[in-house]
């Protein structure tokens, strides 16, 4: 099993919808999240962290729930500009102290 | 530099040969690391640095791949008698400290292709 699992994609969805990708972890060590976003042939660049209270950044809201082991990302009034691969991440410290990540959803909205 | 530096951006070799993969990071970053990126997957961790010493290659494949910072900046990625299989865009990416608490920044990549 992958320590980062991802909802396969690719959602293809009209611009202005609300869309909603999910990320499970198995490793209970994990002790930061976040989510990247990768466009075709980029590198990944991080999107936002993600808080077990919930945060939210303009359109975006991302949620961690520990008990579990879910993250998930929401994206409102979904914009042509959205298009891209999310990459959901998992940060292992405790003598590891890397990133771990997760295959990616790939989203393409249209219009 | 403002980011971090990739060369070469793309890398095309024969079967066999022996490839060198670079990496500047963001000025004053400790934590380096390298990830492989294959078609339609995620980064895949291969070796962190906190300064000159690699504190974790367990992602390393095999032996073939040897990664190296001797002046705890600059990085080399080294794989020996390539294979096809190692054909992906090798990212590599900095941040502050290795903790959790500090984004890492990536480097546009080099795309290696062996044929």
């Amino acid at each position: 099993r992958k320590e980062v699992e991802q909802d396969p994609g690719p959602f293809n969805v009209p611009e202005g919808a609300t869309v909603a990708f999910n990320c499970t972890y198995s490793n209970s060590a994990s002790q930061s999240f976040f989510w990247y976003r990768q466009d075709c042939r980029k590198e990944p660049k991080l999107l936002m962290s993600v808080y077990s209270s919930g945060n939210e950044d303009g359109r975006f809201t991302a949620q961690l729930n520990r008990a579990s082991q879910y993250i998930s990302l929401l994206i409102r009034d979904s914009k042509l500009s959205d298009s891209a691969t999310y990459l959901c991440v998992g940060f292992i410290s405790g003598g590891y102290n890397k990133l771990i990540f997760g295959a990616g959803t790939r989203l393409a909205v249209h219009p | 530099g403002a980011g971090v530096s990739q060369t070469p951006s793309n890398k095309v070799t024969e079967k066999g040969k022996y490839v060198e993969l670079r990496c500047d990071p963001i000025s004053g970053h400790t934590a380096l690391y390298w990830y492989r990126q294959s078609l339609g997957q995620g980064p895949e961790f291969l070796i962190y640095f906190q300064g000159t010493g690699a504190a974790d290659d367990s992602g390393l494949p095999n032996d073939r791949f040897f990664a190296v910072r001797p002046e705890g900046s600059v990085s080399t990625l080294k794989i020996q008698r390539t294979e096809r299989g190692d054909s992906a865009v090798y990212l590599c990416a900095s941040s502050l400290t290795a903790t959790g608490a500090n984004v890492l920044t990536f480097g546009a990549g080099s795309r290696l292709t062996v044929l």
